[in-house]
Formats: C-alpha cells, sequence, structure tokens
C-alpha cells in the first residue's frame, strides 16, 4: 500500500528557533500534498495545500511566512516553522495525494511530527 | 463552505457492544466520505470510504453507508473489542481539483473488557 513518512517524529526547540519538518512519499509521486496541524483532542485543522513545482496555497488565518512550505520534488514536501513560539507546539501531519489519481482517490497520510516549542 | 458534524464523545462502550458513532455533513456537489481512525499517538488510517450515495463502505467490521437524502454516514460495527478503542474521524473530500478534505471533530471510544 502507500505509505507517506515524516521526519522527524519529534523534535523539540527552542524559542525562536526554525524547525523542519519533511513529508515523503515513499512508494508513489504525489503532485498534492497537505498540511494539517492537531491540537490536542481536537480535530486535524488544514494548514495549506502544497503543489509540487508551485507555490502553496494557504488557508485562511494560517502565517505564510511563519510556516514556509517547499514541494521540491513529487515525494517531498517540507513544512518550516520559522521563529517558533511555545503556541506553535502541535501534531502536525502530512497527506499526499498520488499524481493521476483520479477523482475521488484517496489521500495518504503521515504518522504525524509532534513539535514542542520551549 | 463544507463541513462534517459528528457526536460528541467520548464514547465508553463494553466489549461486544454495537457501535453508532453518527456523522452528517454538508457539502457541495458530490463529495466523497471517510471514516478516519487515529490509534494513541499516530497518525490518521483510513478505515473506509464512499464515493457516491448508496455505497457501503465496510472494513475490520466497521460500516457506513452514503446516505445523500439525510447528508449522512454513520459509522457502526455489531461487536465492538478493545482494540477498536481510538479516535474516529468522520470526513469528506470535496470534488474540486485539489479534493481538500474536512474532518469532523472526532469521537473518542473507549472500549472495556
Amino acid at each position: 500500500g502507500a505509505v507517506v513518512s515524516q521526519h522527524p517524529s519529534w523534535v523539540i526547540c527552542k524559542s525562536g528557533t526554525s524547525v523542519k519538518i519533511e513529508c515523503r512519499s515513499l512508494d508513489f509521486q504525489a503532485t498534492t500534498m497537505f498540511w494539517y496541524r492537531q491540537f490536542p483532542k481536537q480535530s486535524l485543522m488544514l494548514m495549506a495545500t502544497s503543489n509540487e513545482g508551485s507555490k502553496a496555497t494557504y488557508e485562511q488565518g494560517v502565517e505564510k511566512d511563519k510556516f514556509l512550505i517547499n514541494h521540491a520534488s513529487l515525494t517531498l514536501s517540507t513544512l518550516t516553522v520559522t521563529s517558533a513560539h511555545p503556541e506553535d507546539s502541535s501534531f502536525y501531519i502530512c497527506s499526499a495525494r498520488p499524481r493521476l489519481a483520479g477523482v475521488n482517490y484517496e489521500q495518504y497520510f503521515g504518522p504525524g511530527t509532534r513539535l514542542t516549542v520551549t | 463552505g463544507d463541513s462534517v458534524t459528528q457526536m460528541e464523545g467520548p464514547v465508553t462502550l463494553s466489549e461486544e457492544a454495537f457501535l453508532t458513532i453518527n456523522c452528517t455533513y454538508t457539502a457541495t456537489g458530490y463529495p466523497s466520505l471517510f471514516w478516519y481512525v487515529q490509534y494513541p499517538g499516530e497518525g490518521l488510517q483510513l478505515l473506509l470510504k464512499a464515493t457516491k450515495a448508496d455505497d457501503k463502505g465496510s472494513n475490520k467490521g466497521f460500516e457506513a453507508t452514503y446516505r445523500k437524502e439525510t447528508t449522512s454516514f454513520h459509522l457502526e460495527k455489531g461487536s465492538v473489542q478493545v482494540s477498536d478503542s481510538a479516535v474516529y474521524f468522520c470526513a469528506l473530500s470535496d470534488s474540486g481539483g485539489y479534493q481538500k478534505v474536512t474532518f469532523g471533530t472526532g469521537t473518542k471510544l473507549q472500549v472495556i473488557p
């Protein structure tokens, strides 16, 4: 089956530093990847849609300059949290949609990255 | 915009009890509907899906039927096990180009022996 990995699985960083999270589709090419944020005991909130070779589309209320997304290839998207603050601590999950997938094709989710900013 | 409403939890059941988690949606067009499961400390796993009206998705004893007339996609299982304890998310994917997924708030299920 299709597998999506995330690295790191958890990270602790100091306030003011930046941290990069990678999302990789291991056995398929993904034209589109999605980044979600999940607060404790809450649902997933879509942050942005990442398309290979073009700028990401951010959801309303998500700071583009704070959450930098790069979709460098058909198998890799990165999320960089810049100048992190404690309120950025959260569980970040990515998903990938296979390239050339037809309508109604499912997305495959990564295992998530737990970010803690101290 | 699209939205998904699911029953609040937590839901606590005894092993072998019948499970229903209600889910209703609002969407334009013809969305696909999903149930995802999240075990503690893990990411989301697709449990089942349905892509058109009257479709029934099923997996691991769980079932859900796409009801367009009632805009519902309720999750059911006839006999739950302790290993089913997890958070269950109802979701829809729009029929647009990027197929953005909209999630419900999640329902925590706890099954006790």
